[in-house]
């Protein structure tokens, strides 16, 4: 079975630009997570989307958005670039059962985002 | 407030020892836990899970954690270290009705010969 795929791998792009991060969930998971793992920082919780619809964001500004398409894959868009954005993007999937999540995450290995 | 408390940045044990990983939580209502490990550059491989039932879980590559609720702690542990278990480790929190995971700061493993 086939795990959590994220691209691209790397991704480097100058301050003030977009960046667009795609993620693919294991077959049969509904829900994807996306986290940011920045250089002193931590992982910080930053969007969940569940059969299509954003359920909850973490405290990053509105230029963080994104979606999830019918197939359950997503999407993370981070506009107007800033150096700190530098980091690491996991994204992670779950499901739901009988409408409970198992909250069990499996991520995938990530896109390392580069701002210059 | 909900957090997860990883009190060792840095542990270095010998190849063979044992070790203990410290976590502890913050959490109002009950909680998921689990413990994930990084390889650099890599993303998280989950190592274990405590939902509910026997509070000592086993789980992959010989390691095993113990929920003890009464001190909010889920610490992770192995009776004999290889080399190939350098690697960062996380301990997250979650809820049970889903959404996200909050995790520690996480604590480097180096293993020396």
């Amino acid at each position: 079975e086939a795990g959590v795929t994220q691209s691209p791998t790397h991704l480097i792009k100058t301050r003030g630009q977009q960046a667009t991060l795609r993620c693919s969930p294991i077959s049969g998971h509904t829900s994807v997570y996306w986290y940011q793992q920045a250089l002193g920082l931590g992982l910080q919780f930053l969007l969940w989307y569940d059969e299509g619809e954003e359920r909850n964001r973490g405290n990053f500004p509105p230029r963080f958005s994104g979606r999830q398409f019918p197939n359950y894959s997503s999407e993370l868009n981070v506009n107007a670039l800033e150096l700190e954005d530098s980091a690491l993007y996991l994204c992670a999937s779950s499901v739901r059962d009988r409408g409970v999540s198992t909250d069990t995450q499996y991520f995938g290995p990530g896109t390392r985002l580069t701002v210059l | 407030a909900q957090s997860v408390t990883q009190p060792d940045i840095h542990i270095t044990v010998s190849e063979g020892a044992s070790l203990e990983l410290r976590c502890n939580y913050s959490y109002g209502a009950t909680p998921y836990l689990f413990w994930y490990v990084q390889s650099p550059g890599q993303g998280l491989q989950l190592l274990l899970k405590y939902f509910s039932g026997d509070t000592l879980v086993q789980g992959i590559k010989g390691f095993e954690a113990e929920f003890k609720r009464s001190q909010s702690s889920f610490n992770l542990r192995k009776p004999s270290v290889h080399w190939s278990d350098a690697a960062e480790y996380f301990c997250a929190v979650g809820a049970r009705r889903g959404g996200k995971l909050i995790f520690g700061q996480g604590t480097e493993l180096s293993v020396k010969p």
